[in-house]
């Protein structure tokens, strides 16, 4: 039972654009989200998030938004750079965690071309 | 400031046998996650520990199971291996449970 998913495994993008990435979830009991961004051989490093009561939160070039009532969010890299080609996970706490303990989407793989 | 390390980066075992993974956590952290990340997937948590007490388990028999130690450090330990256990696995550290995770590079398990 997959409660949190992003759709697209990849997503290649030209370096000075916008860079969207999408995810969903089913679980109206999340109140936190996440993203994060994994290189090869590295952990995944925390990136940008947004508490359930917010519809946005901004942050230099990344902003998310929430659209509660459609159970989605969205990360907007602009501009994108080359840097940023990275597997991106979107993820969730449920409200009545005692763990903080993250479920995360399947990732997509942005590519930005220079 | 040293951060998340796991060691070994990478192990080969065979099926039925028994692995442990170490994790170090950052400085100040109090708490360890785990997460089993297989290929192509989410990770997907499997335990934390918070001041060496398992604070929450994810669906993740029996034969997964943990331990944490008074400098904060934790090992996960894996008995009879089967073949789908074989994935990236990656510890968090944090200041309490339901803080900012930091994560370790991971060590892939191959099970042959």
């Amino acid at each position: 039972d997959q409660q949190v998913k992003q759709n697209s495994p990849s997503l290649s993008v030209q370096e000075g654009r916008i860079s969207i990435l999408n995810c969903d979830y089913t679980n109206s009991m999340f109140d936190y989200f996440l993203w994060y961004k994994k290189y090869p051989a590295e952990g995944p490093t925390f990136l940008i998030s947004i508490s359930s009561i917010k519809d946005k939160n901004e942050d230099g070039r990344f902003t998310v938004f929430l659209n509660k009532s459609a159970k989605h969010l969205s990360l907007h890299i602009v501009p994108s750079q080359p840097g940023d080609s990275a597997v991106y996970f979107c993820a969730a706490i449920h409200g009545s965690s005692n763990t903080g303990k993250l479920i995360f989407g399947q990732g997509t793989t942005l590519q930005v071309k220079p | 400031e040293t951060g998340v390390t796991q060691s070994p980066t990478h192990l080969i075992k065979t099926r039925g046998q028994q692995v442990t993974l170490r994790c170090s956590s950052q400085s100040g952290h109090n708490t360890v996650s785990w997460y089993q990340q297989a290929l192509g997937q989410g990770p997907q948590f499997i335990f934390q520990y918070y001041r060496e007490e398992e604070n929450g388990r994810g669906n993740f028999p029996p034969r997964f199971s943990g331990l944490q130690f008074p400098n904060y450090s934790s090992e996960l330990n894996v008995n009879a291996l089967e073949l789908d256990d074989s994935a990236l696995y990656l510890c968090a550290s944090s200041p309490g449970p339901y803080n900012e995770q930091f994560f370790g590079p991971g060590t892939r398990l191959t099970v042959l």
